[in-house]
C-alpha cells in the first residue's frame, strides 16, 4: 500500500489565493522530505529540502518566500503555495527517504495537481 | 539543476522486443542513480537502482552503469503493453547517502504495441 500521502490530490484556486499541500509519511518517520514540481510533458524539478525542525532548503531559483515549506512534525511536511498566479499551475509531488534493510528508498506520493484559474 | 539528459523519444517497440532508454548526467560527483516509471497523471514509481559500475538485473530489467563515461541506460527485456508508460532517469549527488535529493531527466515515452 501507499507509504507516504499527499492531500489534497487536486485543487482549483483563484489567483491571488494561498493554497497548502499536505505530505504524509504514512508508517515510518521522515526528517527529511523533498519537494517536486512537474509541468505538463517536462519532468519533475526539484524545489526544495524540507527538514524536520528547522529551515527548509531551496533550490535555485525557487522562490522561498512564495513556497512556504513547513516540517512540523516527523510525518507531516507542507508546501503553501503564497498568491498564486496561472504559471504556477502544476503537478506538485513530494517524496520522502526511508532506510531499509537491504536498501534504501524514495516513496512519492501520488502528487497533487494545482490548477490557478 | 543538474543536467541529467535524456532521448525524449517516442521510443516504440513491438511486444516481445528489447527496449533500450538511455541516460547521460553532468555531475561526475553523481553516487546513485535510479530509474522510475510514470503513468501519466500518476507520480513515478521506482523500478531499480544501481550505485556501482556495471550490470544489475532485476527480472526483465537490467540497469548499466558507466560512470567513466557518465552514462546510465535500462533495458527492459519482452516488452510488453504495459510497460508504455514514460521513463524517468534520476541522479543522487549527495556522498554518503543514498536518500538525498533526485535530479531528473526529462524522460522518454516508450510505446510497447502488440
Amino acid at each position: 500500500g501507499a507509504v507516504v500521502s499527499q492531500h489534497p490530490s487536486w485543487v482549483i484556486c483563484k489567483s491571488g489565493t494561498s493554497v497548502k499541500i499536505e505530505c504524509r509519511s504514512l508508517d515510518f518517520q521522515a526528517t527529511t522530505m523533498f519537494w517536486y514540481r512537474q509541468f505538463p510533458k517536462q519532468s519533475l524539478m526539484l524545489m526544495a529540502t524540507s527538514n524536520e525542525g528547522s529551515k527548509a532548503t531551496y533550490e535555485q531559483g525557487v522562490e522561498k518566500d512564495k513556497f512556504l515549506i513547513n516540517h512540523a512534525s516527523l510525518t507531516l511536511s507542507t508546501l503553501t503555495v503564497t498568491s498564486a498566479h496561472p504559471e504556477d499551475s502544476s503537478f506538485y509531488i513530494c517524496s520522502a527517504p526511508r532506510a531499509g534493510r537491504t536498501s534504501d528508498t524514495q516513496y512519492f506520493g501520488p502528487g497533487t495537481r494545482l490548477t490557478v484559474l | 539543476q543538474k543536467e541529467v539528459e535524456q532521448n525524449s523519444g517516442p521510443l516504440s517497440v513491438p511486444e516481445g522486443a528489447i527496449a533500450s532508454l538511455n541516460c547521460t548526467y553532468s555531475d561526475r560527483g553523481s553516487q546513485s542513480f535510479f530509474w522510475y516509471r510514470q503513468y501519466s497523471g500518476k507520480s513515478p514509481e521506482l523500478i531499480m537502482f544501481i550505485y556501482s559500475n556495471g550490470d544489475k538485473e532485476d527480472g526483465r530489467f537490467t540497469a548499466q552503469l558507466n560512470k567513466a563515461s557518465q552514462y546510465v541506460s535500462l533495458l527492459i527485456r519482452d516488452s510488453q503493453p504495459s510497460d508504455s508508460a514514460t521513463y524517468l532517469c534520476a541522479v543522487n549527488i549527495e556522498r554518503g547517502s543514498t536518500l538525498g535529493r533526485l535530479y531528473f531527466g526529462r524522460g522518454t515515452q516508450l510505446t510497447v504495441w502488440p
